[in-house]
């Protein structure tokens, strides 16, 4: 099983709402990340946890606020957001940093 | 930092033609490995390359890491409708556990 799942699948917010995506897999992978994606480009790294720690921050805007509370859970809070903010957020996990990546469905974030 | 160059940037193909897109680097890459994405979805792992001059096969699909491990190409056989998307390459550098260079993907369109 090489699953990730993520919830919600759709998500509509304004600038002044606090809202949080999640993130889950049961493939006993060790790291998880956070993407960006805008429409026809490639995913863009925000976040990357390693064995439940924060390991890599991209200078990703403090209005975006990881946690990983264990290791099969990921979420991400958001606060403040800006339009351009709009974009698929993707989760996606590796049994650690060199193995390859699983992308879960992504979350279609609208900030209004 | 790292970049990789993918080719074509779109194609335009008839069912039952064999296709074929690469990515080149003028960096040295551990990990080739090649994503489908469809709209709305999160990309898809397709093959995970790993040694200098290995070649993999999925299906119709064959992915070969490129001897000087500055490239790598994917080719489709006998295309079917269902395999219209976007495809990535995506490598990791040596000393770069957990983060991926994408390229900008091909888009890929079959025409039944």
């Amino acid at each position: 099983d090489t699953e990730v799942t993520q919830t919600p699948k759709h998500l509509v917010m304004g600038m002044t709402n606090k809202k949080s995506l999640k993130c889950e897999q049961h493939m006993g992978h060790r790291a998880m990340y956070w993407y960006k994606q805008k429409a026809k480009k490639p995913p863009e790294l925000m976040f990357v946890y390693s064995y439940e720690k924060l390991s890599i921050n991209e200078s990703v805007p403090s209005r975006f606020s990881p946690e990983c509370p264990n290791s099969s859970l990921l979420n991400l809070h958001l606060h403040a957001l800006q339009p351009e903010d709009s974009a698929l957020y993707l989760c996606a996990s590796s049994q650690d940093g060199v193995y390859e990546q699983y992308f879960g469905p992504g979350t279609r974030l609208t900030v209004t | 930092g790292q970049q990789l160059n993918q080719s074509p940037q779109s194609m335009f193909i008839q069912e039952g033609e064999d296709v074929s897109m690469n990515c080149t680097s003028s960096s040295i890459f551990n990990t080739w490995l090649w994503y489908k994405q469809e709209p709305g979805e999160g990309p898809v792992l397709l093959i995970a390359l790993y040694k200098a001059g290995e070649l993999t096969s999925n299906g119709r699909l064959t992915a070969q890491f490129g001897i000087t491990r500055k490239d790598s190409f994917l080719n489709i056989s006998a295309s079917i409708p269902s395999d219209v998307g976007i495809y990535f390459c995506a490598g990791r550098g040596g000393g770069s556990n957990y983060k991926l260079t994408f390229g900008k993907g091909t888009l890929l369109t079959v025409n039944p």
